[in-house]
């Protein structure tokens, strides 16, 4: 009855290869995110959607596509990995966009990119 | 720009209270927030602060002062487990949720 899950939890791959990471949460949030943590431990915001929307879209390379089939799902594909991809990658939802809406994180993806 | 500033790391001993600060300037405010994240997990919703004052939850509480663009987090009767790092969190006018660098705690016996 995991409420934010994201898969895989560990992902190792060379450079120049492409990786998905899927998100699935099912507690009826109409938010998604994707957040980067680097070696710092500082989170980043790269996507939002709401309802399928995006929202949210910082300066991340195109490399870096999401996708969202329904208000459940986020899913990250990246292209043409490189080294400084190498970071943890959290999924989160929240009820909406208010202030007030705490974020759900998933328990990461830790990406290594050799 | 938009940046939140917290101290990177805070050492204290069990039993002790602990106060974490945290400043912001963002774009639009639409509320501070605190999450907690032990090595290796994912962060955890720990408070919200919309309006000036303290809200205390258990052993932490939260203070906001907007017209200072400062917060704090506070954690009495400190324990082993409450070691961990502590973002402040600011939803700007976009909506989205920026975070802090993150302060490291460290609990002593």
């Amino acid at each position: 009855d995991t409420a934010v899950s994201q898969t895989p939890k560990y992902l190792v791959t060379q450079m120049g290869n492409d990786k998905s990471i899927k998100c699935e949460q099912n507690l009826g949030h109409d938010t998604m995110y994707w957040y980067k943590q680097d070696s710092k431990k500082f989170l980043k915001i790269m996507f939002s959607y709401n309802n399928k929307e995006l929202i949210i879209n910082e300066t991340v390379p195109n490399r870096f596509s999401p996708k969202s089939p329904d208000k459940a799902h986020l899913n990250l594909h990246i292209n043409s990995l490189e080294l400084g991809d190498s970071a943890v990658y959290f999924c989160a939802s929240s009820q909406d966009r208010q202030g007030s809406s705490p974020l759900h994180f998933g328990n990461g993806t830790r990406l290594t990119v050799t | 720009g938009q940046s939140l500033e917290q101290p990177s790391e805070v050492t204290a001993v069990e039993g002790a209270i602990v106060q974490i600060n945290c400043t912001y300037q963002t774009s639009g405010f639409y509320g501070l927030s605190w999450y907690q994240q032990h090595d290796g997990g994912a962060p955890t919703f720990l408070s919200y602060n919309a309006l000036d004052g303290l809200e205390e939850t258990g052993r932490f509480s939260s203070f906001l002062s907007r017209s200072d663009s400062y917060g704090y987090l506070l954690l009495q009767e400190l324990q082993m487990k409450d070691s961990a790092s502590y973002f402040c969190a600011v939803r700007d006018g976009g909506g989205k949720l920026i975070f802090g660098q993150g302060t490291t705690l460290q609990v002593k016996p």
